[in-house]
């Protein structure tokens, strides 16, 4: 079955580390997302990639940083530099349908 | 002003009750438009696309208005199943999408 895969499901970081979330898809889709999601507050664009080796900052990109090397690979590096990481963490791709969502990560300073 | 806008509610219906959604964009030029359900702790999965004729898929009916810029969903007889947060989405139409808030839903017997 096509979709999209992210993990782990749980990550736990600790304080000045920096950690790999990945997400890979077989959807085919040319148009990746990064989501982070906090109570309260909805689905916040962090990073995008329309293309494989092209990417642009979303509304929250500062302290994160993605690679598209791959079609079927987005993965998202929350760097020491985020200084409040704890969230849920989302990939979507998309085509004319609308988003498909991983099952999302879920990260946690220690 | 965000791009998508929605009451957060929360609503709290009965079982069987009718009960509705409106959400209002602020870009003209979107094209795409889509509700979503999260449920609690878990992914966002497309409940419709919504279509300027509007469109039924069961219980649920979606609606465009775009000289008001507002969407609506419109969900008949709630079942306990129907308790989530419903998420209005706009946008381009190969490009990035934009998500409201989301409104929670809960349905009581």
């Amino acid at each position: 079955d096509g979709g999209i895969t992210q993990s782990p499901k749980y990550l736990f970081r600790k304080e000045g580390q920096n950690v790999t979330l990945s997400c890979e898809q077989n959807l085919n889709h040319d148009a990746m997302y990064w989501y982070r999601q906090d109570p309260g507050q909805g689905l916040r664009l962090i990073y995008y990639s329309q293309i494989v080796n092209d990417f642009q900052k979303g509304d929250i990109a500062e302290g994160y940083s993605v690679s598209r090397e791959k079609k079927e690979s987005f993965p998202l590096t929350v760097t020491s530099a985020q200084k409040n990481p704890t969230a849920f963490y989302l990939c979507a791709s998309r085509d004319l349908y609308g988003y498909t969502f991983g099952s999302g990560t879920r990260l946690t300073v220690v | 002003r965000k791009e998508v806008e929605q009451d957060p509610g929360p609503f709290n219906v009965p079982e069987g009750a009718t009960v509705a959604f409106n959400c209002t964009y602020s870009n003209s030029a979107s094209q795409s438009f889509f509700w979503y359900r999260q449920d609690c702790r878990k992914e966002p999965k497309l409940l419709m696309s919504v279509y300027s004729s509007g469109n039924e898929d069961g219980r649920f009916t979606a609606q465009l208005n775009r000289a008001s810029q507002y969407i609506s969903l419109l969900i008949r007889d709630s079942k306990l199943s129907d308790s989530a947060t419903y998420l209005c989405v706009g946008g381009s139409t190969l490009g990035r999408l934009y998500f409201g808030r989301g409104t929670q839903l809960t349905v009581w017997p």
